[in-house]
């Protein structure tokens, strides 16, 4: 079947650096894709991998191992703001996008 | 550029009565776009993925008499929630992929928060 796991909750410090990983199972693969989404808003898009590597966009970068099935989200400099959900996401071969439940990240002062 | 919106942004029904939403890509032509539901603090549901001239093609359990969906232009899809019930209230997401882009991203609508009384 097809499956993405991340983390539910994660929390940490105003400043700092985190790491939201996700593994995916899909049938088929056409790309990892990471959302924001603030609490009541819809998902807004982040990050967009289907090659093996980090793709740094700012203070975000995203990470894509094809042959582990993993990938995993870094957030530098942490600001109150960033404190949200976020989604990962992969493409299965029928362009579909196969959600994982999100992981809340809190950001404390 | 990719802007999808929606509308109603929410909306409070009665139950029993219908509630149609609307997506809109505003500046790009969407074959595909998905509807989706979110209960509060669980992720996204895709209900059904909308084809433009065709039927769209619904995920297993989405009743496709109570969820009626209507893709009757590329840049406009409806989604209908008859009789609704209390247990319909949501927020319902709807997306859209612009095909002239590589990336296959879906741009997501601003949501439209449904509550049925």
């Amino acid at each position: 079947g097809q499956n993405i796991d991340q983390p539910t909750e994660m929390t940490a410090t105003e400043g700092a650096i985190v790491q939201i990983n996700c593994t995916y199972q899909t049938s088929g693969f056409n790309g990892l894709f990471w959302y924001q989404q603030h609490a009541g808003e819809a998902p807004t898009f982040l990050s967009y991998n289907v090659l093996d590597g980090l793709e740094e966009k700012g203070r975000f970068s995203s990470f894509l191992s094809r042959s582990k099935g993993y990938s995993y989200l870094l957030l530098k400099e942490l600001q109150m703001k960033d404190s949200a959900s976020y989604l990962c996401a992969a493409m299965d071969s029928n362009y579909q996008l196969i959600w994982g439940a999100g992981t809340k990240l809190i950001i404390k002062p | 550029g990719a802007v999808v919106s929606q509308h109603p942004s929410w909306v409070i029904c009665k139950s029993g009565t219908s509630v149609k939403i609307e997506c809109r890509s505003l500046d790009f032509q969407a074959t595909t776009m998905f509807w989706y539901r979110q209960f509060p603090k669980q992720s996204l549901m895709l209900m059904a993925t909308s084809n433009e001239g065709s039927k769209a093609t619904y995920e297993q359990g989405v009743e496709k008499d109570k969820f009626l969906i209507n893709h009757a232009s590329l840049t406009l899809s409806t989604l209908t929630v008859t009789s609704a019930h209390p247990e319909d209230s949501s927020f319902y997401i709807c997306s859209a992929r612009d095909p002239a882009r590589e990336s296959n991203e879906q741009f997501f609508g601003p949501g439209t928060r449904l509550t049925v009384l």
